[in-house]
């Protein structure tokens, strides 16, 4: 069974510094594109970032580049998601998913999320 | 970037209905298309990929269609588990842009 646990979120307040992983469990991680999706509270999702299964290809939404880092560990089947200069308005759940095989780019399977809250 | 129009973005209806929901992407994206169902306090679910086909154990009253531009979810005879908000996404290219969600509430 295919498994995603996220770790990591927490209360950090602006301008701190947060990462988040992602265990992968039940597949092999080291075939396997993987995200960061994101949702505010009330909010719909907003995709955040992708690596390729060989950390080949690095993808970044406009409104976290230069401050997110997306990167994996592929002997650990983690995923991480490094956080800098975080703002108010990254407050949100991030979740964890796997892209399904090529040449499909949908999302098969997500985490359970983890609860990232940016305030002073 | 590609941009992805979901609506509508409430909707209200009965048990054994049937609904549409609709996707628009601001250029062609073939069949790249995915729609997600996602329950209150839940991670989102996949529901259909490449535009029309069905996940492994989703019910068959579920049904994607279109390319190109314009895409649909049906759902028919709504059942008491399909009060959900649904989102589409375009996996097409990077951005991998999400419609904004349609919330389905029972009427």
């Amino acid at each position: 069974e295919v498994q995603l646990v996220e770790s990591g979120g927490g209360l950090v307040k602006p301008g701190g510094s947060l990462r988040l992983s992602c265990a992968a469990s039940g597949f092999a991680f080291n075939t396997y594109s993987m995200n960061w999706v994101r949702q505010a509270p009330g909010k719909g999702l907003e995709w955040v970032s992708s690596i390729r299964f060989d950390s080949s290809d690095i993808y970044d939404a406009d409104s976290v580049k230069g401050r997110f880092s997306i990167s994996r560990d592929n002997a650990k089947h983690s995923l991480y998601l490094q956080m800098n200069s975080l703002r108010a308005e990254d407050t949100a759940i991030y979740y964890c998913a796997r892209t399904a095989v090529w040449p499909y780019g949908h999302l098969d399977s997500w985490g359970q999320g983890t609860l990232v809250t940016v305030s002073s | 970037d590609i941009q992805v129009t979901q609506f509508p973005s409430f909707l209200s209806a009965s048990i054994g209905d049937r609904v549409t929901i609709t996707c628009r992407a601001s250029q062609g994206i073939s069949s790249y298309l995915a729609w997600y169902q996602q329950k209150p306090g839940k991670a989102p679910k996949l529901l259909i990929y490449a535009a029309s086909i069905l996940e492994s154990g989703v019910p068959s009253r579920f049904s994607g269609s279109g390319s190109g531009t314009e895409f649909t979810l049906t759902i028919i005879n709504l059942q008491p588990e399909d009060f959900a908000t649904y989102y589409c996404q375009q996996v097409r290219s990077y951005p991998r842009s999400f419609g904004q969600g349609t919330k389905l509430a029972i009427k």
